[in-house]
């Protein structure tokens, strides 16, 4: 089965730093995305991490430990426009397919 | 570079009816993809592009639901008969497709259609 867990809803404030985490359970494994959402718009790209360790991408940073089944993505210097939703993917295919593996998203709220 | 478009952004039918649902990838991306997100639920995959290579129809989730790609480039999903569950947004992304370096694995995503089922 097709399993990839992550917390339902975070908040934080402005200027902060926030962690969100995804464990996942997947029949086979190419890679996991993290991706926003802002409410009402398409997910926007943040981050893949096929290789274990961090990726850093100015305040954000995503953790891959592929041994764990665990990943997260950390946000620096919050600011009020990373209120979104968070989702984590991953990656899963063979020679004649190639999909994403969504979970149902973190939402986060920043506040002043 | 234009990104993926979709078209109707809103559609509104009634029961029964059938709906076509539009994406234009991004240009030069051989892979599509379709994916559905329900309220309070998360991406669900329905189906793959790749090429001129078979689909993988996988995720679809009834006979009233197919799709079709034709010349590589544009695709359409339609489903039949639709029902009150059928409501969503359908999302489309594509991506450069396998066998290339890294990084054109990533999916774009277009903005969505919002499908209403009276």
């Amino acid at each position: 089965g097709q399993n990839i867990d992550q917390p339902t809803e975070m908040t934080a404030t402005e200027g902060a730093i926030v962690q969100i985490n995804c464990t996942y359970q997947t029949s086979g494994f190419n890679g996991l995305f993290w991706y926003q959402q802002h409410a009402g718009e398409a997910p926007t790209f943040l981050s893949y991490n096929v290789l274990d360790g961090l990726e850093e991408k100015g305040r954000f940073s995503s953790f891959l430990s592929r041994s764990k089944g665990y990943s997260y993505l950390l946000l620096k210097e919050l600011q009020m426009k990373d209120s979104a939703s968070y989702l984590c993917a991953v990656r899963v295919g063979s020679y004649n397919t190639d999909k994403l593996i969504f979970g149902t998203g973190t939402r986060l709220q920043v506040f002043p | 570079g234009a990104g993926v478009s979709q078209s109707p952004s809103n559609k509104v039918t009634e029961k029964g009816k059938d709906v076509e649902l539009r994406c234009d990838p991004i240009s030069g991306h051989t892979a599509l993809y379709w994916y559905r997100q329900s309220l309070g639920q998360g991406l669900e995959f329905l189906i793959y592009f790749q090429g001129n290579s078979a689909p993988d129809k996988s995720g679809l989730p009834s006979d009233r639901f197919s799709a079709e790609r034709t010349g590589g480039s544009v695709s359409t999903l339609t489903i039949q008969r639709t029902q009150q569950e059928d409501s969503a947004v359908y999302l489309c992304a594509s991506s450069y497709g396998q066998g290339r370096s890294s990084g054109g694995e990533t999916q774009y995503f277009g903005p969505g259609t919002r499908l209403l089922v009276l």
